[in-house]
């Protein structure tokens, strides 16, 4: 049972650009979510994230989008940049519970 | 550095074997997770662990068994090894039992069953 999904495997973008993944998620007891970035060889490493009661989060070149009806979020990268080619992994977790569940994983491939 | 270690970096054995994988969380931090990642997988939650206590279960089999110590760190044991447990194991800590706490993770455990 996939709570969190990340329906597309990888996506490439031209550095410069906007970079946005998406991710759904079907659990609405879900309240919190994050983004977790992961280069080769090392651990995810935490980038971003946005509590329920909001509608977006920004930290400089990345934001956050949630859309609670639609149980959906994007993270939107402006510009994208060669460095952020990496996997990114979208997660949830719900107050009350002990455990963030991860969806599969995004590679993006920023073209210089 | 995140400041979570895990040891061994790479592990191969046999099938039928049993291995110990070991995490030493951030300093101070009283959670311990483990997830698994396999081939084109996301990272599947195994188990959690705050201040020695099991918090919560995910997909662990009944093979696979973890602890956390008095001093914190912890240990992910895998038995009768299979060749699909062939993975990379992530583990993370965080400060917090709760959720809506971002995680800190270590740099993996390959492990490689032939």
């Amino acid at each position: 049972d996939q709570q969190v999904k990340q329906n597309s495997p990888s996506l490439s973008v031209q550095e410069g650009r906007i970079s946005i993944l998406n991710c759904d998620y079907t659990n609405s007891m879900f309240d919190y979510f994050l983004w977790y970035k992961k280069y080769p060889a090392e651990g995810p490493t935490f980038l971003i994230s946005i509590s329920s009661i909001k509608d977006k989060n920004e930290d400089g070149r990345f934001t956050v989008f949630l859309n609670k009806s639609a149980k959906h979020l994007s993270l939107h990268i402006v510009p994208s940049q060669p460095g952020d080619s990496a996997v990114y992994f979208c997660a949830a977790s719900g107050t009350g519970g002990f455990k963030t569940i991860f969806g599969a994983g995004t590679r993006l491939f920023v073209k210089a | 550095d995140s400041g979570v270690t895990q040891t061994p970096k790479h592990l191969i054995t046999a099938t039928g074997q049993r291995v110990t994988l070991r995490c030493s969380p951030r300093s101070g931090d009283l959670s311990v997770y483990w997830y698994q990642q396999s081939l084109d997988q996301g990272l599947q939650f195994l188990i959690q662990y705050y201040n020695g206590e099991e918090r919560a279960k995910g997909n662990i089999l009944e093979r696979f068994s973890a602890q956390q110590f008095p001093d914190l760190h912890s240990e992910l044991n895998l038995s009768s090894l299979e060749l699909g447990d062939s993975a990379l194991y992530f583990c993370a800590s965080s400060a917090i039992q709760g959720s809506n706490e971002k995680l800190f993770f270590g740099s993996g455990t390959q492990l490689s069953v032939l």
